[in-house]
């Protein structure tokens, strides 16, 4: 079966710089996304990563490693409004999204 | 700003009593989805559309339907809903499928179905 794991909950500090990570098993892959989503809002799109490496958007990357069905968000910089669920999706061989429970990050001051 | 609207933000509806929810999209995108969401769970896929050609998920239950009327509207009906239909219902939309960055999809915000 496909399948993806994150930590279910996660806590940092205001300021801090924080690590979820992400493991995969699909059929194929095509793709890896990060949402963000806070507690009763829809998800939002944060980034997508498809070759090996890092990919740095502001205070947010997202790396990839295929070879080892891997995958982080770092945040850096944390600020309270960081504080919400972080999902992982991946795209498998048929270009289905697989989706992840998600990571609740809490940030205490 | 173009964007994707849900309608209504908050539905509550009577155990059997069918309900619609509506989806609309000024971003042009060629495919529109249905999820449902539970509480800390990841999002369900019910069914999407490209262009015209509906798409459903093998689990979702013949109790929910929908329609796509044209490219930027969108709805589920949900015939007789249950207890256990109670939760978030997003539509997204991506500007295309089988691409793979251009599958990226973009969610309206929701609307919460409380069943009575």
């Amino acid at each position: 079966g496909q399948n993806i794991d994150q930590p279910t909950e996660m806590t940092a500090t205001e300021g801090a710089i924080v690590q979820i990570n992400c493991t995969y098993q699909t059929s194929g892959f095509n793709g890896l996304f990060w949402y963000q989503q806070h507690a009763g809002e829809a998800p939002t799109f944060l980034s997508y990563n498809v070759l090996d490496g890092l990919e740095e958007k502001g205070r947010f990357s997202s790396f990839l490693s295929r070879s080892k069905g891997y995958s982080y968000l770092l945040l850096k910089e944390l600020q309270m409004k960081d504080s919400a669920s972080y999902l992982c999706a991946v795209m498998d061989s048929n270009y289905q999204l697989i989706w992840g429970a998600g990571t609740k990050l809490i940030i205490k001051p | 700003d173009a964007m994707v609207i849900q309608n209504p933000r908050y539905q509550v509806t009577q155990f059997g009593k069918p309900v619609t929810l509506s989806c609309s999209q000024t971003l042009n995108h060629n495919v529109m989805y249905w999820y449902q969401q539970k509480s800390s769970q990841a999002p369900k896929l019910l069914f999407h559309y490209y262009d015209k050609d509906f798409n459903n998920e093998a689990d979702t239950p013949d109790n929910f339907q929908s329609r796509r009327p044209n490219t930027s509207f969108c709805f589920l009906d949900i015939r007789s809903p249950g207890l256990g239909d109670a939760a978030m219902y997003l539509c997204a939309t991506s500007r295309d499928a089988g691409t793979g960055v251009g599958d990226t999809q973009y969610f309206g915000p929701g609307t919460r179905l409380t069943v009575l």
